[in-house]
């Protein structure tokens, strides 16, 4: 069976300090990829996702980056934190061309 | 643009009785329809997904589906304090494209 693997759980981070969180896939091979921000109280954001190594697509302008090294991973990075970066950051995962998407545990992030 | 639109509630009802929640979209290519529940600090998890008109039931949980009047909505019987959470509507049209969220709807189940 396929499991996704999001760590860490919990961050707490400096403004201006970097940021890599990463996501791996097990028990499927080329999946889709995807990185979603929820803000307190808010909705799903979603801020990139991959349909193959390398191939990333940017739903929002920010100073957020993501990378796809390897097919079932997947990675959030920054290179300086901004306040506002704080959120429930979730990965999900879908089979190629399928339809309903599988989330990560999710990492909550808090810029102090 | 892509839309998804529900009412964010709080919606609460009573333990026992039926809990509605309701979602429009507005992309007419939309094919997949999805429910996820999502517990307060947790991650979403998916309960229902439809993909043709009319109802899909599982246990106590009813999905809807009119393509025509682009409205999906869950059903859930007998509701239950533990069905308190956060429910999201997602649409997805066909391709390798990603699902289109709601903002969810808050469900409180009343003792």
């Amino acid at each position: 069976s396929q499991t996704i693997h999001q760590w860490p759980a919990t961050l707490v981070q400096p403004v201006g300090s970097p940021l890599s969180l990463e996501c791996t896939v097990e028990g499927t091979s080329n999946p889709n990829l995807y990185w979603y921000r929820q803000a307190a109280g808010r909705g799903l954001q979603l801020l990139f996702y991959s349909v193959g190594i390398g191939q990333i697509s940017s739903e929002v302008p920010q100073n957020l980056s993501a990378s796809r090294p390897q097919d079932r991973q997947f990675i959030l990075s920054s290179k300086k934190l901004l306040l506002s970066d704080s959120g429930f950051y979730l990965c999900a995962w879908s089979v190629i061309g399928g339809t309903e998407a599988f989330f990560g545990q999710g990492t909550r992030l808090t810029v102090v | 643009q892509k839309e998804v639109e529900q009412n964010s509630g709080p919606l609460s009802v009573p333990e026992g009785a039926i809990a509605s929640l309701n979602c429009t979209y507005s992309d007419r290519g939309s094919q997949s329809f999805f429910w996820y529940r999502q517990y307060s600090g947790k991650s979403p998890e998916l309960i229902m997904s439809i993909y043709s008109n009319g109802d899909k039931e599982d246990g106590r949980f009813t999905a809807q589906l009119n393509k025509a009047s682009q409205y999906v909505s869950l059903l859930i019987r007998d509701s239950q304090p533990s069905d308190s959470a956060t429910y999201l509507c997602a649409v997805k049209v066909p391709g390798n494209t990603p699902l289109v969220f709601g903002k969810g709807t808050r469900l409180s189940v009343i003792a």
